[in-house]
């Protein structure tokens, strides 16, 4: 079965360091990657999406991801955070033929001033 | 535009009651879902509707009761809920190139 792997499930930071978090996924077939933001009482918003082309990605608010074919993974990265990044982070990966969702468990990102 | 709104933000209910739960896009995409979200864990899948056919019931209790009367619209009926299901309800559509957009969610709680 699919699935995914967000290997830290809290990660703090000082405000303006850089932060990575990491998302592998098992699969060998062709995949599409996403990276969702989800504040505190609210819904998920889209980060980031990789469905082919170039494997790095950019995305809303800074953020940027790197697909890694070989090594399976997906890793989310900011060169600066701000007090506002503070959130809950979920990758997530489908595959052809229009499969749902397959999310990992996620991680919250706690960003200290 | 990429907005998917549902209604209501928030809702509480007794076991006895019957509720909806309304959910609306108006960006065309022909695949719209249902998710069940518990506080610290990642969204769980109830329904998928693709071009207003139920094509995945992911084993859900016969008291969530989904229904979409066009492409715009997909509404979850609730009836006889337990205090477990009180959860975070989120609704998402997408096109046909995988990527899912998220409503806010309505915050449902069961007495």
């Amino acid at each position: 079965a699919q699935s995914v792997t967000q290997l830290d499930s809290q990660v703090p930071v000082f405000e303006e360091a850089p932060v990575e978090l990491r998302c592998n996924y098992s699969s060998s077939v062709s995949v599409y990657l996403f990276w969702y933001v989800q504040y505190p009482n609210q819904g998920l918003q889209l980060l980031l999406k990789y469905l082919s082309g170039s494997t790095l990605v950019k995305g809303i608010n800074g953020f940027e991801a790197e697909f890694n074919k070989s090594q399976t993974s997906f890793h989310l990265r900011k060169p600066s955070v701000h007090i506002s990044d503070t959130a809950e982070y979920f990758c997530a990966v489908s595959y052809p033929g229009n499969t749902p969702l397959v999310f990992g468990k996620g991680t919250r990102l706690s960003v200290i001033a | 535009d990429t907005e998917v709104t549902q209604t209501p933000k928030h809702l509480v209910m007794g076991m006895t009651n019957k509720k909806s739960l309304k959910c609306e896009q108006h960006m065309g995409h022909r695949a719209m879902y249902w998710y069940k979200q518990k506080a610290k864990k990642p969204p769980e899948l109830m329904f998928v509707y693709s071009y207003e056919k139920l094509s995945i019931n992911e084993s859900v209790p016969s008291r969530f009761s989904p229904e979409c009367p066009n492409s715009s619209l997909l509404n979850l009926h609730l009836h006889a809920l337990q205090p477990e299901d009180s959860a975070l309800y989120l609704c998402a559509s997408s096109p046909a190139e995988h990527t899912q957009y998220f409503g806010p969610g309505t915050r449902l709680t069961v007495l």
